[in-house]
Parts: structure tokens; sequence; C-alpha cells
């Protein structure tokens, strides 16, 4: 079955390294998207990708970037972790081809920033 | 900016009753709207949506109603079950792939 993965699950880290989270999807959505949930709170758009070679910026873009080298995959990069990226992130993709508004989202990774 | 909220943050319900959560959006552009369900240590799932060309849907043993005139959206969950208990996200979207989302409303099941 086509699915959505994410990992690692769960990272722990210090401030200052680089991180790099892992989102591959089999669904062969056009749209891919990386969202940020702290505690108690809804979703925060971070990057977005229409496709293969496009980026775009969300809402809390700052701290963050990604690359899309094919269909499958977009990994999220925090260039330099700092505590306040402690958060769930969930990687989602959606099918342009069929309306594209339907998000599916992974399982999610807990990152924690010491 | 134009976003998407709710009424209640948390929601308790007698197991069996319906259950009713509602949405108010702000955005008159936004045309297709969805009802996410996150459940603990999980990823938002899909439940419903429903496009601004209707005024209501229904699924299995849930229901979306839209009123685009006064930009409420609500999702109504009958004979609710203990499996029902989880985070329900109201999410919009304007045509551009992206969704605005709601804060949540937590529904909890009593005994």
């Amino acid at each position: 079955d086509a699915e959505i993965t994410q990992s690692p699950r769960h990272k722990i880290t210090e401030t200052g390294r680089q991180v790099t989270l892992a989102c591959h999807q089999t669904w062969n959505h056009n749209n891919m998207f990386w969202y940020r949930q702290d505690l108690g709170h809804g979703l925060r758009l971070i990057h977005y990708s229409y496709g293969v070679q496009d980026t775009n910026k969300g809402e809390v873009s700052d701290g963050y970037s990604v690359s899309r080298s094919n269909t499958e995959d977009l990994p999220l990069t925090l260039e330099s972790a700092a505590s306040s990226q402690t958060s769930v992130y969930f990687c989602a993709s959606s099918d342009r081809d069929r309306g594209g508004d339907t998000q599916y989202f992974g399982p999610g990774t807990r990152l924690t920033v010491l | 900016g134009e976003s998407v909220g709710l009424h209640l943050p948390t929601l308790s319900v007698q197991e069996g009753d319906n259950s009713i959560i509602n949405c108010a959006y702000s955005n008159s552009a936004s045309d297709y709207f969805i009802w996410y369900k996150q459940e603990s240590g999980k990823g938002p799932q899909f439940i419903i949506d429903i496009r601004s060309n209707m005024d209501k849907r229904q699924g299995q043993r849930v229901t979306v109603l839209l009123n685009k005139t006064v930009k409420h959206l609500s999702l109504q969950i009958a004979a609710t079950q203990p499996g029902d208990s989880a985070v329900y996200f109201c999410a919009e979207s304007a045509s551009n792939y992206q969704l605005i989302w709601g804060a949540g409303t937590k529904l909890i099941i009593k005994p």
C-alpha cells in the first residue's frame, strides 16, 4: 500500500547542530509539505514543494531548509538547531492531479533540542 | 492574516450521544474545507471534506455542514464511541493547495 513515512521518529540533539528529518512518500504525489506542531497548538507550515526542484517558504521557515530532488522525498534540515525548534514535525503530501487539497500525513518526528 | 478558528477547545460528550464540533473561518475565498482527526502520538487523519458548492456532506457516522453566509463549518459525529476521542482540526484551502489550520478541539468521551 502507498504510504508516507518519516524518520527518525524521535531525535534528541544539541543546540547548534545540523539535523535532517526524512520524509518519504510512495503515493507519487506532486505536493509535499512540512509542518511543526507545538504542544496544545495546531499545525504551522514550514516549507512546501509542488514538484521536483520546487521549494517554497511557509509561515515559519526561518532556520529550516528543504530540497526536492525527486518526487518521493522532501528532507527537512535544521541548519543550526535551537531550543525553540523543539517540536513535533509532520510531513504531508497531496495529489495535484486530483485536486491537490487533501493532504495525507506521516506519523511525525518528535525533535528535542537541548 | 486570515485564519480558521474553533469555538471550543475541549468538548466532553457522553458515549453514545452525538458530538458537534464547530469551526469559524474568515477567508471568503476558501472553496474547500477538511476535517482531520488526530489521535495522541499520531499524524492528522483525513475524516471528511466539503467543497464550497455544497452545504452538507455525509460519511460513515460523520456529517459536515457548511454555512457560507456566516462562514461556519461543523462536524457532527453520530453515536460517539470511545475511539472518537482525539483532537479534531478543521482546515480550509483557497485553491493553492495550502491548508490554513484551526487550533483544534479536543473531544473527550465520557463512559
